[in-house]
């Protein structure tokens, strides 16, 4: 079973410009989630996604939104990126992430570089 | 609010040597706890988890049990290898009160070097 895909693997952006990046879940996995990995601030939740529609969103301002599609698939876009948002943007999928019991499987991420 | 403490790294081991990474957590309700594992330039990689106190998770010959009267989590491996290096991640997971979906809080991480 393919696993969890992120493209692209690498972006370079400059400030203020918009990125969108994409997350391919697992298949039969309808449960999306999106986190920010910084060596500053390590790994934090971003927000999640289930049947298209956003479940729970962590503490980032509203410069970072995402969308599901029917068929699971999600992304995130950033707008008016600030030098800040360089980071490892990792997507995570699980059947139905219901259950505290529940596996999230990460995707190898994409490296995201504001200058 | 929940939350993971694991060791500062680095940690810096000779091969065949004994591993142990401490975590303990602060949760409300019945959370789970998971190890990944997070090798250079990759995501992250589930290394083994625990659903409920008393639980052992093991894999690669890593262990750890869920300790709930120490609130702890802690990582065992009895004979690192070279190809261990990597860092490690405690996390818990727990199910949110907005949407009742769950979502992981992550330790800071515990860099493993392995020397031969």
């Amino acid at each position: 079973k393919a696993g969890v895909t992120q493209t692209p693997r690498y972006l370079i952006k400059t400030r203020g410009q918009q990125v969108t990046l994409s997350c391919s879940p697992i298949s039969g996995h309808r449960s999306v989630s999106w986190y920010q990995q910084t060596p500053g601030q390590g790994l934090q939740f971003l927000f999640e996604y289930f049947s298209e529609t956003q479940r729970n969103k962590g503490n980032f301002p509203g410069r970072f939104s995402g969308r599901q599609f029917s068929n699971s698939r999600s992304e995130m876009n950033v707008s008016t990126l600030e030098l800040g948002d360089s980071a490892l943007y990792l997507c995570a999928s699980t059947r139905w992430g219901a259950s505290s019991t529940d596996t999230q499987y990460f995707g190898p991420g994409t490296r995201l570089t504001v200058l | 609010g929940n939350s993971v403490t694991q060791m500062e790294g680095p940690v810096t081991l000779s091969e065949e040597a004994f591993l142990t990474i401490n975590c303990t957590y602060t949760a409300t309700g019945y959370p789970s706890l998971f190890w990944y594992v997070q090798y250079p330039g990759e995501g992250l990689q589930l290394l083994l988890k625990a659903t409920k106190a008393d639980d052992k998770g093991s894999n690669k010959g890593f262990e750890a049990t869920y300790r709930k009267e120490t609130t702890s989590f802690h990582l065992e491996k009895g004979s690192v290898q070279v190809s261990d290096s990597a860092v490690y991640f405690c996390a818990l997971s727990t199910l949110s009160t907005q949407g009742g979906s769950e979502k992981l809080v992550f330790g800071k991480g515990t860099k493993l070097t392995v020397n031969p």
